[in-house]
């Protein structure tokens, strides 16, 4: 089956500056790559999503890579605010099968 | 449309205690997705819905968990005879199905057995 591997599980930043979290898969039959955030006590939230037949993908300060050949993709957050400090998750989903496999997680602090 | 709708958000019950929770994704959302999160781990699959067929489960998903999906709307999770290690945050997602389109999440139900 899929697995998600994900890096750093904690990074702490001050605000301002950029953040990076990456993650590899190993099914290279996976197809589609979400990018949840999960604050306390709260469901994921989608915040950018990526398809596998895209390189990058750009929502104002938040941008995904995806590398099929190396199969991993990365989560780059610019001009930090205290608001992005939150859990973030990378997941890799084969689309016909349906579920996604998650990785562990990376907690953001964003200090002020 | 408030989004992914899980009941209730929380349970405390005893060892042993049967629990079921309830999920009602969003509406024309023919995907339904059960999943498990524990402190520090991201969400783990348990079991999907295509309207009402229960297409995969989960080998997490042992004998003492049952779910359904009646008339292909909402969705109901039971575990029978609740262990201490059944302790989690139980998340429920529903998506359109459509190749490539996202999974929204609901608030989740947190179970704490004791």
């Amino acid at each position: 089956g899929e697995n998600v591997e994900q890096h750093p599980s904690t990074l702490s930043v001050q605000e301002g500056d950029s953040a990076v979290i990456k993650c590899t898969y190993s099914d290279s039959a996976s197809n589609y790559f979400p990018w949840y955030k999960q604050e306390l006590g709260k469901g994921p939230q989608l915040i950018i999503d990526i398809r596998s037949n895209v390189g990058e993908k750009k929502d104002q300060r938040i941008a995904v890579t995806l590398n099929k050949t190396a199969k991993h993709f990365s989560l780059h957050i610019t001009e930090t605010q205290p608001e992005d400090s939150a859990v973030y998750f990378c997941a890799a989903t084969y689309t016909n099968a349906g579920k996604s496999t998650f990785g562990d997680g990376t907690t953001l602090t964003v200090k002020p | 449309d408030t989004g992914v709708s899980q009941n209730p958000r929380h349970k405390i019950t005893k060892r042993g205690q049967n629990v079921t929770f309830r999920c009602d994704p969003i509406s024309e959302h023919n995907r339904l997705y059960w999943y498990r999160q524990t402190l520090g781990q991201g969400p783990e699959f348990l079991t999907y819905f295509q309207n009402e067929a229960q297409l995969e489960k989960s080998r997490l998903l042992s004998d003492r968990f049952s779910a359904e999906r009646p008339k292909g709307s909402f969705s109901t999770l039971e575990i029978q005879r609740t262990e201490q290690g059944d302790s989690a945050m139980y998340l429920c997602a529903s998506s359109s199905g459509q190749p490539g389109t996202e999974a929204f999440f609901g608030q989740g139900t947190r179970l704490t057995v004791v």
